[in-house]
């Protein structure tokens, strides 16, 4: 298996809603990734789980809460977000932290915050 | 001073001809260097990534680092259509910080 998979593909939310985006990859890495990304601009980098303890957090705000409760599983808790936190969230894993062969990306859930 | 440069485009080549695509990067502690392709509305796929200063070929694609110049390129040889896509150059920091330029539109004219 060389994939990442995410779910939800598509996922639309209303600023009052609570949800959750899911990650899941079985290649063994050690290290997972959460991106967000706007249209026409790259991916930003959010947060960086290594040997399941989260080891980066690029000054997200606290309405996105991440959690890597196995060393296969990512989540995205979502809570009370705004219309601008709609973007594409890439969920991606590497081997190793901090010896880098290139991610892998899974193919995103599509946000929209109504 | 961002991480990553790349000239957003859009680049646009005859199908057949040689594509050429240039990222600079600002820290010399840069590790590894990767570029990913981009097709609109899909997640980013890794084509090559370079350690070494100098050449790596891989099929069509040429990827090239010289790390005293802090630059790293991407040459697409017999380029296609299928090839028109965003192509992002990656750099991994020390400390497991991984980075993307923002991005070069290739268009591949048939």
């Amino acid at each position: 298996d060389t994939e990442v998979t995410q779910t939800p593909k598509h996922l639309v939310m209303g600023m009052t809603n609570k949800k959750s985006l899911k990650c899941e990859q079985h290649m063994g890495h050690r290290a997972m990734y959460w991106y967000k990304q706007k249209a026409k601009k790259p991916p930003e980098l959010m947060f960086v789980y290594s040997y399941e303890k989260l080891s980066i957090n690029e000054s997200v705000p606290s309405r996105f809460s991440p959690e890597c409760p196995n060393s296969s599983l990512l989540n995205l808790h979502l809570h009370a977000l705004q219309p601008e936190d709609s973007a594409l969230y890439l969920c991606a894993s590497s081997q190793e932290p901090g010896k880098s062969y290139g991610y892998t990306f899974g193919s995103g859930t599509r946000l929209t915050v109504v | 001073q961002k991480e990553v440069e790349q000239n957003s485009g859009p680049l646009s080549v005859p199908e057949g001809a040689i594509a050429s695509l240039n990222c600079t990067y600002s820290d010399r502690g840069s590790q590894s260097f990767f570029w990913y392709r981009q097709y609109s509305g899909k997640s980013p796929e890794l084509i090559m990534f370079i350690y070494s200063n100098g050449d790596k070929e891989d099929g069509r694609f040429t990827a090239q680092l010289n790390k005293a110049s802090q630059y790293v390129s991407l040459l697409i040889r017999d380029s296609q259509p299928s090839d028109s896509a965003t192509y992002l150059c990656a750099v991994n920091l020390p400390g497991n910080q991984f980075y993307f330029g923002t991005g070069t539109s290739l268009t591949v004219i048939p």
